[in-house]
């Protein structure tokens, strides 16, 4: 297995509601990440977990809410998000960190209403 | 903020060898410069790095000049399914963060 999959592909949600986005990945990769891309946009940074713990947060509000339960396995727990919070959400793994080269999954378009 | 400079758009004939350049003049000697591309609504997807040295593989060719200033991406024969965003990212071996620019935009006609 040589990708990284995300689920669902596309989620539509009120402000109020509670929803999870997932990723996963079977490479062994040990680095996780997630990126946020608004429209005609570049990705940006949101967080990084390295071996399973949060290495670094972007300054990311506290709707967002990552989690990594193992090492195949990354999520983003929304709640509360605003209209702006829509955008392509992208899962990425790397074998480790600093250096290695991530790959993408086809990522997850949110619509916040 | 990135640290790269790309032009904001390109066309290519179908066929013909697609050569995509990149300014990184603020390079350092530890920082490496990769590309990625992104289909429309897909995920960015890898195609080379390098540090000093030109790199080639089944998809393209980066060629970097001898004071890193600069670099080339090459797709060799173009398709209609290399119509993408190309990002060309410089990024230190000690981050794990890659900050894309606004990239090329490469349309590929027939």
């Amino acid at each position: 297995d040589t990708e990284v999959t995300q689920t669902p592909k596309h989620l539509v949600m009120g402000m109020t509601n509670k929803k999870s986005l997932k990723c996963e990945q079977h490479m062994g990769h040990r680095a996780m990440y997630w990126y946020k891309q608004k429209a005609k946009k570049p990705p940006e940074l949101m967080f990084v977990y390295s071996y399973e713990k949060l290495s670094i947060n972007e300054s990311v509000p506290s709707r967002f809410s990552p989690e990594c339960p193992n090492s195949s396995l990354l999520n983003l727990h929304l709640h509360a998000l605003q209209p702006e919070d829509s955008a392509l959400y992208l899962c990425a793994s790397s074998p480790g960190i600093r250096t290695d080269t991530q790959y993408f999954g086809p990522g997850t378009r949110l619509t916040v209403l | 903020d990135a640290k790269t400079t790309q032009p904001t758009s390109m066309d290519c004939a179908e066929g013909r060898a697609a050569n995509l350049p990149c300014n990184h003049s603020t390079i350092s000697g530890n920082e490496y410069v990769y590309w990625y591309r992104q289909i429309h609504s897909q995920g960015p997807q890898y195609i080379i790095h390098g540090l000093k040295n030109n790199e080639t593989n089944e998809m393209a060719s980066l060629i970097i000049t001898e004071d890193r200033k600069s670099s080339t991406l090459i797709l060799p024969h173009a398709t209609l399914r290399d119509t993408a965003v190309y990002y060309c990212i410089v990024r230190p071996d000690n981050t794990d963060k890659l900050i894309f620019g606004t990239g090329t935009r490469l349309q590929v006609f027939p």
